[in-house]
């Protein structure tokens, strides 16, 4: 079975510093990885994904995870924060391997808050 | 055109209504999904949809009951529902499942209805 664990349920940054969400998976076989972002009362947005092509991924608004397979981790990084940044974030697995059975994992969230 | 559109964005029904919410995405995908997001929580599974045919119901009460007329359109029907089935529910559309146009189907989600249950 696969799972996520998403490690941080809240974390607060300053504006203009690193953010950092920590995300680590768990599946039996080469996963597909995504970060989605859902701002208050918004639906859910991809930030970008994995799909075993290069282990570093780039997404929209400056986001970038790494694939690390020997942490089973995929961390979401933004080099420098801004107040517009702040909405929860889900990091998602993907259940199946082909074929109808296929659904999104998600992790419990991470809150992000960004302070001026 | 990229997006998937919810109507009615907000929505109050008492016990004994019969309401329904309506998804609709115009970007040709065969694939579609209804979500329920409880707050503070991830959206979680409810139906999926391909070529307009039912592929999973995750168990859903009967008193949700979802109907695609067509490749571009997505109901779910609500009749006598329970003030707990109160959230944000969410459609989704991807160009196919997983694995039947192999690579992955980036899912496209809508902005959602918020149901309350009086």
């Amino acid at each position: 079975a696969q799972s996520v664990t998403q490690l941080d349920s809240h974390v607060s940054v300053s504006e203009g510093t690193p953010v950092l969400l920590r995300c680590n998976y768990s599946s039996s076989y080469s996963p597909s990885l995504f970060w989605y972002v859902q701002h208050p009362n918004k639906g859910l947005q991809l930030l970008l994904k994995y799909t075993s092509a290069a282990t570093l991924v780039k997404g929209i608004n400056g986001f970038e995870a790494e694939f690390k397979k020997s942490e089973t981790s995929f961390h979401l990084t933004k080099p420098s924060a801004h107040m517009s940044d702040a909405a929860e974030y889900f990091c998602v697995v993907t259940s199946g391997y082909g074929g109808a059975t296929n659904k999104l994992i998600f992790g419990t969230g991470t809150l992000l808050a960004v302070q001026p | 055109d990229t997006e998937v559109t919810q109507t009615p964005k907000h929505l109050v029904m008492g016990m004994t209504n019969k309401k329904s919410l309506k998804c609709e995405q115009h970007m040709g995908h065969r694939a579609m999904y209804w979500y329920k997001q409880k707050a503070k929580k991830p959206p979680e599974l409810m139906f999926v949809y391909s070529y307009e045919k039912l592929s999973i119901n995750e168990s859903v009460p009967s008193r949700f009951s979802p109907e695609c007329p067509n490749s571009s359109l997505l109901n779910l029907h609500l009749h006598a529902l329970q003030p707990e089935d109160s959230a944000l529910y969410l459609c989704a559309s991807s160009p196919n499942l997983f694995g039947l146009a192999g690579g992955y189907n980036e899912q496209f989600f809508g902005p959602g209805t918020r149901l309350t249950v009086l």
